[in-house]
């Protein structure tokens, strides 16, 4: 069974530009997050998409968004980046949600400068 | 606001060595996850505790839920250069819908 797979795996933009992160899950899960992780402040939670819905969504700006399409993969778009953006992005997939096991993808390191 | 504090923040220890990485919160969980995660990879799943006193063990590791599903730990037995990792706490959270709430982390390093 393949793993979770984001794409690309590093990522560098300027401040102002927009960006777009894929996930993959893994086949038949339906439940997509989304993290962002930084050494200040660990991992937050962004969002979790399941069967194309926004579920549930963490504490950032309207700059953050995401979508799921049909078949599960998911996609992020963060707009007018910021410095502070930097950050490794990871995504993990589980079968129904968050309290079932959720399997991560290796991330996708963006650097804005 | 971090709802989950871990400690130690950084541990660093010599091979054989026995270790406890604490997890704590005011708040309660209807799960917690541990994870490790190592350096350009993403977290992987270590054990699922759901009932409050709960005690998994897993081979080395010894994971421990508190009565009141706030807290828990972590314990490792004759500590391996191989569990080397950020080890990082998650609690489930029912608030109208299901969330997971990542702890600040842990870095071990253990030393041959």
């Amino acid at each position: 069974k393949a793993g979770v797979t984001q794409t690309p795996r590093y990522l560098i933009k300027t401040r102002g530009q927009q960006v777009t992160l894929s996930c993959s899950p893994i086949s038949g899960h339906r439940s997509v997050s989304w993290y962002q992780q930084t050494p200040g402040q660990g991992l937050q939670f962004l969002f979790e998409y399941f069967s194309e819905t926004q579920r549930n969504k963490g504490n950032f700006p309207g700059r953050f968004s995401g979508r799921q399409f049909s078949n599960s993969r998911s996609e992020m778009n963060v707009s007018t980046l910021e410095l502070g953006d930097s950050a490794l992005y990871l995504c993990a997939s589980s079968s129904q949600g968050v309290d079932t096991e959720a399997f991560f993808g290796q991330g996708t390191r963006l650097t804005v400068v | 606001t971090q709802l989950l504090e871990q400690s130690p923040q950084f541990l660093s220890i010599q091979e054989g060595e026995n270790l406890t990485v604490y997890c704590n919160s005011s708040s309660v969980f209807s799960s917690l996850q541990w994870y490790r995660q190592e350096p350009g990879e993403g977290p992987v799943l270590l054990v699922t505790v759901v009932t409050g006193g709960e005690v998994k063990k897993l081979k080395r590791l010894t994971f421990q839920f508190g009565d009141a599903r706030k807290d828990s730990s972590l314990h490792i037995t004759a500590a391996q250069p191989g569990d080397t990792g950020l080890y990082l706490c998650a609690g489930v959270m029912n608030t109208g819908f299901q969330k997971l709430v990542f702890g600040t982390g842990t870095r071990l390093l253990v030393s041959p």
